[in-house]
């Protein structure tokens, strides 16, 4: 089955760059989404179609891809960044197979 | 604004069978296609499945085919899943979360507030 590999956790100070990493082998091909989900809160979009930010999520979120590795970069973290970020995809099947990364536990401290 | 929520959770024994709802508002539902989410305690997100806008095409993740049945009813703006043949690790928080594309299928943007649904004897 077709799997999505993120880092368990990252770690920054606050007004650093915090970068976060997802691996899949259909990711040349598809485009990855990106979530953020703090405690005991349903998951927010913080980017779309690999690089798009919907409104309403402040501009130090930025996504990026190149060949296999899609990347979530936030840029001056803040401590209310603190969360956890899944990335989202789907395989190159013709039947649609979605799939999330295992997620990152990012700290802001 | 977007409002969706999930109903139908509960405690139910191993071998069983539960009904779980998602409401919908706020936006064009017979125009989206629709996920269903769900989240074991401690553990990350797992997608389980999708519809089609009109309810035609529907895919399941490979945990849940073959016992899980995710419908639609336009009219109620109104989604289901229906879970039968329950099992310990299907005890999870479930989220409905509309797909960002009409008439499409891209990836969730709105996502409700999840129901708990807990398997055990």
């Amino acid at each position: 089955s077709y799997e999505l590999t993120q880092p368990p956790s990252v770690s920054v100070s606050p007004g650093q760059t915090a970068r976060i990493t997802c691996s899949g082998d259909a990711l040349p091909k598809k485009y990855a989404y990106w979530y953020q989900q703090k405690s005991g809160q349903a998951p927010v979009l913080v980017i779309y179609e690999g690089t798009k930010r919907p409104s309403g999520i402040p501009e130090r979120f930025s996504g990026s891809s190149s060949g296999t590795m899609a990347t979530l970069t936030i840029s001056g973290a803040q401590v209310e960044d603190e969360a956890d970020y899944y990335c989202y995809s789907t395989d190159n099947s013709d039947n649609y197979r979605a799939v999330f990364g295992g997620g990152t536990k990012l700290t802001v401290l | 604004q977007v409002q969706l929520v999930e109903s139908g959770g509960g405690v139910v024994q191993p071998g069983r069978s539960l009904r779980l709802s998602c409401a919908a508002s706020g936006f064009t539902f017979s125009s989206y296609a629709i996920h269903w989410v769900r989240q074991a305690p401690g553990k990350g997100l797992e997608w389980v499945a999708v519809i089609s806008f009109h309810g035609t095409n529907k895919y399941y993740g490979d945990s849940v085919k073959g016992r899980f049945t995710i419908s639609r009813d336009n009219s109620k703006n109104t989604l289901y899943l229906q879970m039968n043949s329950l099992r310990a690790e299907d005890t999870a928080v479930y989220y409905c979360a509309k797909d960002r594309t009409s008439g499409s299928r891209t990836g969730p943007d709105y996502w409700g507030q999840g129901t708990l649904v807990t398997v055990s004897s």
